[in-house]
């Protein structure tokens, strides 16, 4: 499984636009990027997905440069309920192989 | 709402109860997980079934016995625990495919917080 590497902690004020980026240097052919978000005492939810280049949702952008050694999780216009534990895993695709990191608190002030 | 479901919400319970966590999906998965968050600490993941049969025990205790009777329902029987068991019990579900391809992402109940006493 390939390791990841994203920041503990992240600041940032409401409107802003926030990146977080994830490295994953020994990042296999076959495998996918999934981010997930988490709030306290819940479970995570998924974000985006992605392989290569970039890839938009209704929430959420995704980056991925072409040696797919790092992504870039862009979350546009962050609001206070953003607040939470971003992360990033990567694996084949299968669900059975999902590792989560310790993630990336993102803390989002007023 | 996510489509899984687990009950109860809480539970405080003595080293030497037995109790049981449920977890339902009604997402139609085939495949579906138990997950360990201690406090600060990242998921471990403790089983997976996938079409009814366990597929993965990553090394955990046999005070903690899964149970899939069917592939929309997940039980973990809970005997003799410890306090350092203590933790948020996370059930997921996901779409295996079994023919190669993407797995779909998993989706998470809300947890079971538990207190071992």
């Amino acid at each position: 499984l390939a390791k990841t590497t994203q920041p503990i902690s992240m600041d940032s004020y409401e409107g802003q636009e926030v990146n977080i980026t994830c490295s994953h240097n020994n990042i296999a052919t076959n495998d996918y990027i999934t981010w997930y978000q988490q709030f306290p005492s819940q479970g995570p939810r998924f974000i985006i997905q992605g392989y290569k280049t970039k890839v938009t949702n209704e929430v959420a952008s995704l980056f991925i440069p072409a040696d797919r050694k790092s992504s870039t999780l862009s979350l546009p216009r962050v609001s206070l309920s953003d607040t939470a534990v971003y992360y990033c895993l990567v694996g084949d695709g299968s669900a059975r192989q999902l590792t989560f990191g310790s993630g990336t608190q993102l803390t989002v002030l007023p | 709402e996510t489509g899984v479901t687990q009950t109860p919400r809480h539970l405080v319970m003595g080293m030497t109860n037995k109790k049981s966590l449920k977890c339902e999906q009604h997402l139609g998965h085939n495949a579906m997980y138990w997950y360990k968050q201690s406090a600060k600490k990242p998921l471990e993941l403790m089983f997976v079934y996938n079409f009814k049969e366990q597929t993965e025990n990553n090394s955990v205790p046999s005070r903690f016995s899964p149970e899939c009777p069917n592939s929309s329902h997940l039980f973990l029987h809970l005997h003799t625990l410890q306090p350092e068991d203590s933790a948020l019990y996370l059930c997921a579900s996901s779409q295996v495919y079994q023919r190669g391809g993407r797995d779909g992402e998993q989706f998470f109940g809300p947890g079971t917080r538990l207190t071992v006493l």
